[in-house]
């Protein structure tokens, strides 16, 4: 079956240390997105990706990086440079092309903390 | 800031009974989405309605958009144990770019 998936599931992380989270998608899918959610909240888009080698700051984007040198894959990476990344990081993926905007499917998540 | 906004923030409700969430939105769009999420899960999506659509149904559910009002409403009829969740709204803008908005979501909980 078709989906995303993101890993790991939770994350711990230590100051000044960067991580990865790993999103993977088989959907065939050229849109893909990052986002975060903190408790009522509900999402902010952190970057976006309508093609590979392409992508997009999102309305949150300070302190994060990514990467898309594969049609499939679209890693974040939480710089040391975020102070607050404790969070719920959802990445998500869609069909792109012009004219309205398409459904996103999303992963099912990877939760960051601090140490 | 958020471009769509749920109102109530939370629902409960009794098994069968009828759900209306509601989302109203600052800018124009040129569509906007419902999605699901159950606890400490991904969001999916239900429905997408068009700017230039009025009403549309899924099953049990039914959305319903007025641009005058800059308003949309999702109706989930004989409500089940297993729609609780968090209900979102995401606009999307003209403009060709495949980002959306979310809002801050509405918390559902059926009681069986």
């Amino acid at each position: 079956d078709g989906g995303i998936t993101q890993s790991p599931k939770y994350l711990f992380r230590k100051e000044g240390q960067n991580v990865t989270l790993s999103c993977e998608q088989n959907l065939n899918h050229d849109a893909m997105y990052w986002y975060r959610q903190d408790p009522g909240q509900g999402l902010r888009l952190i970057y976006y990706s309508q093609i590979v080698n392409d992508f997009q700051k999102g309305d949150i984007a300070e302190g994060y990086s990514v990467s898309r040198e594969k049609k499939e894959s679209f890693p974040l990476t939480v710089t040391s440079a975020q102070k607050n990344p404790t969070a719920f990081y959802l990445c998500a993926s869609s069909i792109s092309g012009q004219g309205y905007q398409k459904p996103q499917h999303f992963g099912d998540g990877t939760r960051l903390s601090i140490l | 800031s958020q471009q769509g906004e749920e109102d109530p923030q939370a629902l409960s409700i009794q098994e069968g009974e009828n759900a209306t969430m509601n989302c109203s939105y600052k800018t124009s769009i040129n569509n906007l989405q419902w999605y699901r999420q159950n606890s400490g899960r991904g969001l999916v999506h239900l429905i997408l309605i068009r700017s230039n659509e009025r009403e549309k149904h899924s099953g049990r559910l039914r959305v319903t958009l007025d641009t005058s009002k800059k308003s949309s409403s999702l109706l989930i009829t004989a409500s089940r144990a297993a729609d609780t969740a968090s209900y979102f709204c995401a606009t999307g803008n003209s403009g060709g770019y495949q980002k959306v908005t979310f809002g801050t979501g509405t918390k559902l909980q059926v009681i069986p």
